[in-house]
């Protein structure tokens, strides 16, 4: 699977648009982009799925540009309950390929 | 409906001593995973089945560790001879099948004394 690059940790207002990004450069054709978040002491949470179309969901929006390069996922209005590390994944959909967690986004929600 | 369920939620047991650790999937998914993840980094892939075969053992650290899914539903993840390295928070992950979207349950975590 490609690999993701994000940043360590961010910062953001609550009420504000949480804008995380993610750099996946050696994406292939075949593999999609998802987003989980893991909230302090609990199990990853899925968050959204896609493959170049931009998707919306009641959690999230996740934006991915035309050449698949990189994606940004959007909480339209981060409330202090979306403090997390949020990770980026780039996952083939062809027969039981495990998830890879890079180190992902330590967002910071403030009030 | 009811998420990925695992239990026991904490586990504290001595070195040397055999650990179990159960994940109930959600209903109906054939497919089930395990991860193990260490303070402060992402979870890390040990094994999945499909049904009750282990389609892919490559994450298990050593011969220490193993799993099984005999009705394919309920999966047990042993470790025997417990190391303090061991020592970690173990995540199990269901899917409607090998393609889909998987989900988390809240983890288990051990410690070895």
């Amino acid at each position: 699977d490609a690999k993701t690059t994000q940043p360590p940790s961010m910062d953001c207002a609550e009420g504000r648009a949480a804008n995380l990004p993610c750099n996946h450069s050696t994406i292939s054709g075949n593999e999609y982009v998802y987003w989980y978040r893991q909230i302090h002491s609990q199990g990853p949470q899925y968050i959204i799925h896609g493959l170049k179309n931009n998707e919306t969901n009641e959690m999230a929006s996740l934006i991915i540009t035309e050449d698949r390069k990189s994606s940004t996922l959007i909480l339209p209005h981060a409330t202090l309950r979306d403090t997390a590390v949020y990770y980026c994944i780039v996952r083939a959909y062809n027969a039981g390929n495990m998830l890879t967690f890079g180190g992902g986004t330590r967002l910071m929600v403030k009030p | 409906g009811a998420g990925v369920s695992q239990t026991p939620s904490n586990k504290v047991t001595e070195k040397g001593k055999y650990v179990e650790l159960r994940c109930d999937p959600i209903s109906g998914h054939t497919a089930l995973y395990w991860y193990r993840q260490s303070l402060g980094q992402g979870p890390e892939f040990l094994i999945y089945f499909q049904g009750t075969g282990a389609a892919d053992d490559s994450g298990l650290p050593n011969d220490r560790f193993f799993a099984v899914r005999p009705e394919g539903s309920v999966s047990t993840l042993k470790i025997q001879r417990t190391e303090r390295g061991d020592s970690a928070v173990y995540l199990c992950a269901s899917s409607v099948n090998l393609q889909e979207t998987q989900y988390f349950g809240p983890g288990t975590r051990l410690l070895v004394l």
